[in-house]
């Protein structure tokens, strides 16, 4: 089955940027999207369609594609960012997550 | 405003089957475009999807659990139900509905959860 690979986790400090990864076979012809989830929360929408960002989420959330890696980046992160990010596609069997990666704000 | 509310058993026995209503407000399952879909969480684990209905009662499932899985809508209620049959300890998560707009294709608007525990 279908699988997109993420990295269990990623530190950073406060001010400094976040990357995030996602990587999948299917990427380059599957949009990406990006939740982000906090303890004891059902995750929020982050991103979609690779870039799109949704009303209300801050400006320092991005998300690029390229090949078969998509990536979120969090610029100037905060203490409120910290938090599980789950990447999400799809292929033809339907609708399929990464493993998450927690983001740890030090 | 759009809002998802799951609701169903907190503890079901192993080899029962497991019934989950999710109920929404701001949008219509008539309206082109429109979808709901259920995703669950083991404790500790990564979100897994199930299975989404559309507007035009189209439904797919994961491929891995499409023999245990049912979904259904009943648009007059504005509700969408799941039934997971012969329930496993495994099975054990937290189960979310979320809406799925199509063009945009992302859970936008994600109901609160609601945990469910499969043991004798």
């Amino acid at each position: 089955s279908y699988e997109l690979t993420q990295p269990p986790s990623v530190s950073v400090s406060p001010g400094q940027t976040a990357r995030i990864t996602c990587s999948g076979d299917a990427l380059p012809k599957q949009y990406a999207y990006w939740y982000q989830q906090k303890p004891g929360q059902a995750p929020v929408l982050v991103i979609y369609k690779d870039s799109e960002r949704p009303s209300g989420i801050p400006e320092r959330f991005s998300g690029s594609s390229s090949g078969t890696t998509v990536t979120l980046t969090i610029s100037g992160v905060q203490a409120e960012d910290e938090a599980d990010y789950y990447c999400q596609s799809a292929d033809s069997s339907g609708k399929v997550f990464g493993g998450g990666t927690k983001l740890t704000v030090l | 405003q759009v809002t998802l509310r799951e609701s169903g058993p907190a503890l079901v026995k192993p080899t029962q089957t497991l019934t989950l209503t999710c109920t929404f407000s701001g949008f219509s399952l008539s309206t082109s475009g429109m979808c709901v879909s259920w995703i669950r969480q083991p404790p500790g684990k990564a979100l897994e999807w199930l299975a989404l209905i559309d507007w035009d009662d189209d439904k797919y499932y994961s491929t891995s659990l499409k023999t245990r899985l049912t979904i259904s809508k009943d648009t007059s209620k504005n509700q969408v139900v799941l039934t997971m049959t012969n329930m496993d300890p495994v099975d054990t998560a937290t189960y979310y509905c979320a809406r799925v707009v199509r063009g945009v294709d992302a859970f936008d608007i994600w109901g609160q959860g609601t945990m469910v525990t499969v043991s004798s």
